[in-house]
């Protein structure tokens, strides 16, 4: 059985950098062509795609966000975590960790953790 | 990056309707979609991949169809349980990038 979940902050501070942490179980990171990243949803709004690293730790990251974020993997412990500097208010949203199928989509997702960006 | 479009952002349906979903992207992106359903304060359920294979577990009602810009979900007949948002995703490039959503309510 394949389980996601994420940990970190709920209340982060403007300008301060979010680290959250997505530990899963069911399956190995090491196994060719597996994934595992951050989709975030603001509230009431669309999915938004952030970052993936590989099995190969090969990582991939969205355009607009790229400066902000960096994403690591442990393999040992079964982690991935994802940083994200100088939040903003707009940051604002539930981070869900997924895992990507090798050849396709995500098919397993947490059950997503709300980050609230507040002085 | 490209961009999807869902039509319709609302549905209104009753039990047991037929339901399509269009999802239209600004280039071709083969069959590189996949398809989510998300309820209220939970996490999105992938439904469909490679724009029609059915997720193990998602009962048969649910089918996807077509290839290169516009692609279909499609409920067979809807039921209760159907009534929450779905979202198309392609993968075809990065970044991914996902519909607006489309909420489908009970009429």
């Amino acid at each position: 059985q394949i389980t996601m979940k994420e940990s970190g902050p709920t209340l982060v501070k403007p300008t301060q950098t979010l680290t959250l942490t997505c530990t899963f179980s069911g399956f190995s990171l090491s196994a060719r062509g597996v994934g595992v990243g951050w989709i975030r949803q603001p509230l009431g709004k669309a999915l938004e795609w952030l970052s993936f690293v590989y099995w190969d730790d090969a990582k991939v990251y969205s355009p607009s966000l790229r400066p902000r974020l960096t994403i690591t993997k442990d393999t040992s412990k079964n982690q991935v975590v994802l940083t994200m500097t100088n939040m903003d208010p707009v940051d604002t949203a539930t981070y869900y960790c997924v895992r990507k199928h090798p050849q396709s989509a995500a098919d397993y997702w947490g059950q997503g953790t709300l980050v609230t960006v507040s002085s | 990056d490209i961009q999807l479009t869902q039509s319709p952002s609302t549905l209104s349906a009753s039990l047991g309707d037929r339901v399509t979903i269009t999802c239209r992207a600004t280039q071709s992106i083969g069959s590189a979609m996949a398809w989510y359903q998300q309820k209220p304060g939970k996490a999105p359920k992938l439904l469909i991949y490679d724009a029609s294979s059915l997720e193990s577990g998602v009962p048969s009602r649910f089918s996807g169809s077509g290839s290169g810009t516009e692609l279909t979900l499609t409920i067979s007949s809807l039921q209760a349980d159907d009534f929450a948002t779905y979202y198309c995703q392609q993968y075809e490039t990065y970044p991914w990038t996902f519909g607006q959503g489309t909420k489908v309510e009970i009429k």
